[in-house]
């Protein structure tokens, strides 16, 4: 089992839609989860962090933590063109800083 | 504020060659991480330095090396290269302490020949 992982897609959805993407991971013991958006070429960009249970929201982003399940997703709404990237979640091992990635789900929002 | 600075942006090597590759963290940050990322894959962690000293390390080989210097900055040092090395290498700066976010720097693309 890999330690964190995503459905690579693509992922496309219209203008204005709800994207969602998700992601499971292994270690029990994480504690910090991260939501990083990466556009063809460039370095990964930081979205949402996301610590405890539940629901974060920052502007068109919501993330969602659900440790039990062991189980990250991101929400993103009145998704636009300039939305389309590959989006990484990443899962801190332990509390020692040491990000674990997934490979990343492209998505793709048409006009 | 200036944000992660890597150098350089691009870089052509040949097989067994050596090449060292800079980052300079954000401003406040003190603990830089490394990461290797391969076309199509996720970044994957090589090494971190904090207080000048690797404090954790991947699964990636001796010839894969770094250094912090008193300023924070860093460098990452890979000899004897192999194609399998030509990938995109991104720095990335942090605050030392708990559910302290990582921030990336442009990153160093490289390609073995």
């Amino acid at each position: 089992q890999k330690e964190v992982e995503q459905n690579s897609g693509p992922l496309s959805v219209p203008e204005g839609a709800i994207a969602s993407l998700n992601c499971t991971y292994s270690d029990r013991g994480s504690q910090s989860f991260f939501w990083y958006r990466q556009y063809s070429g460039k370095s990964p960009e930081l979205i949402m962090s996301i610590y405890s249970n539940g629901d974060k929201e920052d502007g068109r982003f919501t993330a969602q933590l659900n440790k039990a399940s062991q189980y990250v997703s991101l929400l993103i709404r009145d998704s636009q063109p300039s939305d389309s990237a590959t989006y990484l979640c990443a899962v801190e091992r332990g509390s020692q800083g040491n990000l674990i990635f997934g490979k990343g789900t492209k998505l793709s929002v048409k006009p | 504020d200036a944000g992660v600075t890597q150098s350089p942006t691009h870089l052509i090597k040949t097989r067994g060659q050596q090449v060292t590759l800079r980052c300079s963290p954000k401003s406040g940050h003190d603990t830089v991480s490394w990461y290797q990322q391969a076309l199509g894959q996720g970044p994957q962690f090589i090494f971190q330095y904090y207080e000048e000293e690797e404090r954790q390390r991947g699964n990636f080989p001796d010839r894969f090396s770094g250094h912090q210097f008193p300023n924070y900055s860093s460098e990452l040092n890979v000899n004897a290269l192999l194609l399998g090395d030509s990938a995109l290498y991104l720095c990335a700066s942090s605050k030392q302490g708990y559910q302290e976010t990582q921030y990336f720097g442009p990153g160093t693309r490289l390609l073995v020949l």
